[in-house]
């Protein structure tokens, strides 16, 4: 696509149930990475998929937070028994050969708003 | 200490000012130095790109890298409402991700 493509866009959900975000980058982009952004923080750093590499998990806030990348394109950000603190607009984006022998720009996808009440 | 620091602002400006927005970082190791701009309900979009120190211009807008002082500045010439938004600093080694900054809200009054 012309894009990077997030759904759903917004998502509202109960304390205590899974949600899954998806994400869907610009083709031939093969880093993908998933950023939080609340209100007054900015934007944090979730988790980075290069390639066939590792990801890299650093950012996961805690255990409920998992992501997996099928086919090095598609990648989906699930959180497990949301609470309250993880309201945020999830934001994903993508880049050219990202992490090698340069970081290039991203391109971000309009995000999904996600509210846990 | 984060490793990018930016003053959230908000800033208001009147139209046609000029416009000075400022981050530190203070991770020698990072050589790309970005600015993009986020529109309120949208996800954020690269306004502009630097490696290493040194000036960079398009059209009204100018980025710094002062590398010495890890200085990083965005400069907007003749600023105008369509400029209202977040504007956010990033930097960056070879390796790994983006840091970015808080953002700036940027408020431009006709």
């Amino acid at each position: 696509g012309a894009g990077v493509s997030q759904s759903p866009s917004n998502k509202v959900t109960e304390k205590g149930k899974d949600v899954e975000l998806r994400c869907d980058p610009i083709s031939g982009h093969t880093a993908l990475y998933w950023y939080r952004q609340s209100l007054g923080q900015g934007l944090e750093f979730l988790i980075y998929f290069q390639g066939n590499s590792a990801p890299d998990k650093s950012g996961l806030p805690s255990d409920r937070f998992s992501a997996e990348r099928t086919g090095g394109s598609v990648s989906t950000l699930t959180i497990q028994r949301t609470q309250q603190e993880d309201s945020a607009v999830y934001l994903c984006a993508s880049s050219y050969a990202g992490g090698t022998k340069r970081l290039y720009g991203y391109t971000f996808g309009s995000g999904t708003r996600l509210t846990v009440v | 200490q984060k490793e990018v620091e930016q003053d959230p602002g908000p800033l208001s400006v009147p139209e046609g000012a000029i416009v000075s927005l400022n981050c530190t970082y203070s991770n020698s190791a990072f050589q790309y130095f970005m600015w993009y701009r986020q529109y309120s309900r949208k996800g954020p979009e690269l306004l502009m790109y630097t490696y290493s120190s040194g000036n960079k211009e398009d059209g009204r807008f100018t980025a710094q890298v002062d590398k010495s002082s890890k200085y990083i500045s965005l400069f907007i010439r003749d600023s105008q409402p369509s400029d209202s938004a977040t504007y956010l600093c990033a930097s960056g080694g070879s390796q790994g991700n983006l840091i970015f900054g808080k953002g700036t809200k940027l408020s431009v009054k006709p």
